[in-house]
């Protein structure tokens, strides 16, 4: 079984401020590590994910993680970030094997302010 | 640009009522997963399937939830009786797994609101 923590449910930044998303995660065996973006009232959209190779991952927007398997965490960096990244963020990982379900952390809520 | 689809977007029903949540996986996707978003419980896995059959469905109230996929390009997710306690914002994913080791990405449909009165 899997378990994902993220350590804050809201983070408030200014506009063009740099901004870091702790996620941590538990497992047993080997996972995929993702993040996810959930605009208001819409699905959600994959930001970037980590299945193999390098450690450092760029995705959409700007953003990045970088995988920490001695930390086991997986969090996620934007240098500097707009209005419109405004928006919640969820942490998820699959096994690698079996069963392929996400398992995602609780959600931090990204305030982007002017 | 391919996408999944939910029907309704919306749902407001009575305490009771039968509700059918549709999903449209994308074309050439093997795997559907149904998960619902709720402030408490936040995203928690309720099935999925792959290549239709059901691989997982631990997540699902049995005596009330249910879930098919008749056919490779629609998923349905119904409850019945519905009861207050599941309202929630219902996804339908889908993904094409590769082969042992190697998964794709999931992509989200725009979700089905509930609102069980």
């Amino acid at each position: 079984a899997q378990s994902v923590t993220q350590l804050d449910s809201q983070v408030p930044v200014f506009e063009e401020a740099p901004v870091e998303l702790r996620c941590n995660y538990s497992s047993s065996v080997s996972v995929y590590l993702f993040w996810y973006v959930q605009y208001p009232n819409q699905g959600l959209q994959l930001l970037l994910k980590y299945l193999s190779g390098s450690t450092l991952v760029k995705g959409i927007n700007g953003f990045e993680a970088e995988f920490n398997k001695s930390q086991t965490s997986f969090h996620l960096r934007k240098p500097s970030v707009h209005i419109s990244d405004t928006a919640e963020y969820f942490c998820a990982v699959s096994e690698r094997t079996g069963r392929r379900a996400l398992t995602f952390g609780s959600g931090t809520r990204l305030q982007v302010q002017p | 640009d391919a996408r999944v689809t939910q029907t309704p977007r919306h749902k407001v029903t009575e305490m009771g009522q039968e509700v059918t949540m549709r999903c449209q996986p994308i074309l050439g996707h093997n795997t559907v997963f149904w998960y619902r978003q709720t402030m408490m419980q936040g995203l928690e896995l309720l099935a999925y399937f792959r290549n239709r059959a059901p691989l997982d469905d631990s997540g699902m109230p049995k005596d009330r939830f249910s879930a098919e996929m008749p056919d490779a390009t629609l998923a349905t997710l119904k409850i019945q009786p519905s009861e207050p306690r599941d309202s929630a914002v219902y996804f339908c994913a889908s993904g094409l797994v590769l082969r042992q080791g190697l998964t794709d990405t999931q992509y989200f449909g725009p979700g089905t609101r509930l609102t069980v009165l």
